[in-house]
């Protein structure tokens, strides 16, 4: 089972909202991730966890706060957004310590600021 | 820093034909993880082939084969038989040999369309 859940599938939210975006795996992975991706764009990388500790933070804005509560879960808070921040939020996760550097991706939350 | 270049945009094939996508990178590393992934109008991310760069015979998954030239750093992907499930965004990606949470490094994409 290689399979990475993300909730909601998609979203829309005004710039004073907050929401957060949810995603589970339950493949044993230890290093899940958050990406951004726009259109006819490849994903870029934001937050990185390893361990459920935060390794990798790729300069994002505070506005976005990850959150690793276990080894299954990664949650992606949003608060004051911009409209250039709709994107779709990719998550993933790849097992740490085998020697295997495979992510693998879930579908993804369209996110639509307005 | 290592850099992976995907110079098709975009590329037509006739249904049933075979078509080859390329990608170039650029590394020091002697060990490293190769992939392609496809990216279908759904947008979900689905890993198509991996290759190992220590293993010199090319990977084969069904009806995609990849042609790994390591001393050239080429990594091409051949589609056989193209169906029209295979229209997709098609990355290529590189990523480190280690046990670390490494980044991978993606290309810019090449879109395949499939003709009917």
């Amino acid at each position: 089972d290689t399979e990475v859940t993300q909730t909601p599938k998609h979203l829309v939210m005004g710039m004073t909202n907050k929401k957060s975006l949810k995603c589970e795996q339950h493949m044993g992975h230890r290093a899940m991730y958050w990406y951004k991706q726009k259109a006819k764009k490849p994903p870029e990388l934001m937050f990185v966890y390893s361990y459920e500790k935060l390794s990798i933070n790729e300069s994002v804005p505070s506005r976005f706060s990850p959150e690793c509560p276990n080894s299954s879960l990664l949650n992606l808070h949003l608060h004051a957004l911009q409209p250039e921040d709709s994107a779709l939020y990719l998550c993933a996760s790849s097992p740490l310590g085998t020697g295997e550097e495979t992510q693998y991706f879930g579908p993804g939350t369209r996110l639509l600021v307005l | 820093a290592q850099t992976v270049t995907q110079s098709q945009p975009e590329m037509s094939v006739q249904e049933a034909e075979t078509v080859t996508l390329s990608c170039t990178y650029d590394t020091s590393e002697s060990d490293y993880y190769l992939f392609w992934y496809k990216q279908p109008p759904s947008r979900q991310m689905i890993l198509v082939i991996r290759q190992e760069a220590y293993k010199q015979q090319n990977a084969t998954e069904n009806r995609f084969s990849v042609n790994f030239q390591k001393a050239a750093k080429s990594f091409s992907l051949k589609i056989s038989d193209s169906q029209l499930g295979d229209a997709a965004m098609y990355f290529c990606a590189y990523s480190p040999y280690s046990n670390r949470d490494d980044k991978i490094i993606f290309g810019k994409g090449t879109r395949l369309h499939i003709l009917p």
